[in-house]
């Protein structure tokens, strides 16, 4: 079957560096996403990596290992308007994304 | 980026009534949308996909006629949520791809929270 692991919650203090993780198995690989949801809000896009590698984009920066079935997603210089749920999904093989449960950041003064 | 629009934002209907729901691209036009539905506290649950000028997949224990899909347009797809009851009441959220573009992200709508008295 298909499954995206991350983890549930974490927290993180304004101004640090967190990096959350995400593990996948789906059946074929055309990309993974990240994806920014706050709370009663829909899912804004942040980055998207097809190929093993680091993608940066400002304070956010994305990580892809396909043979490792791995990514993470670092967020530097932590601002409280960070806190929020940050979703990995995989586009398969039919091209349909498969989402992770999300992972809720916390971000402590 | 490309934009989705829903409408309406949020919705309170009885018990037994029907709801439709509508989302559209704005500058874009999309072949295929997704309709998803969120409880509190839980991921994104895809419900179906609906594609223009057929017949909407459904994912697996949703009910296609409860949950009826209109993509009549390329701009336009609308859910119904038919005899609402109380445990329909969730944030539906749909989204589009752009098919001009090669990997696509999906576009998300902003949402509509229904609540089902």
């Amino acid at each position: 079957g298909q499954n995206i692991d991350q983890p549930t919650e974490m927290t993180a203090t304004e101004g640090a560096i967190v990096q959350i993780n995400c593990t996948y198995q789906t059946s074929g690989f055309n990309g993974l996403f990240w994806y920014q949801q706050h709370a009663g809000e829909a899912p804004t896009f942040l980055s998207y990596n097809v190929l093993d590698g680091l993608e940066e984009k400002g304070r956010f920066s994305s990580f892809l290992s396909r043979s490792k079935g791995y990514s993470y997603l670092l967020l530097k210089e932590l601002q409280m308007k960070d806190s929020a749920s940050y979703l990995c999904a995989v586009m398969d093989s039919n091209y349909q994304l498969i989402w992770g449960a999300g992972t809720k950041l916390i971000i402590k003064p | 980026g490309a934009v989705v629009s829903q409408h309406p934002s949020w919705v309170i209907c009885k018990s037994g009534t029907s709801v439709k729901i509508e989302c559209r691209s704005l500058d874009f036009q999309a072949t295929t949308m997704f309709w998803y539905r969120q409880f509190p506290k839980q991921s994104l649950m895809l419900m179906a996909t609906s594609n223009e000028g057929s017949k909407a997949t459904y994912e697996q224990g949703v009910e296609k006629d409860k949950f009826l899909i209109n993509h009549a347009s390329l701009t336009l797809s609308t859910l119904t949520v038919t005899s609402a009851h109380p445990e329909d009441s969730s944030f539906y959220i749909c989204s589009a791809r752009d098919p001009t573009v090669s990997y696509s992200e999906q576009y998300f709508g902003p949402g509509t929270r229904l609540t089902v008295t």
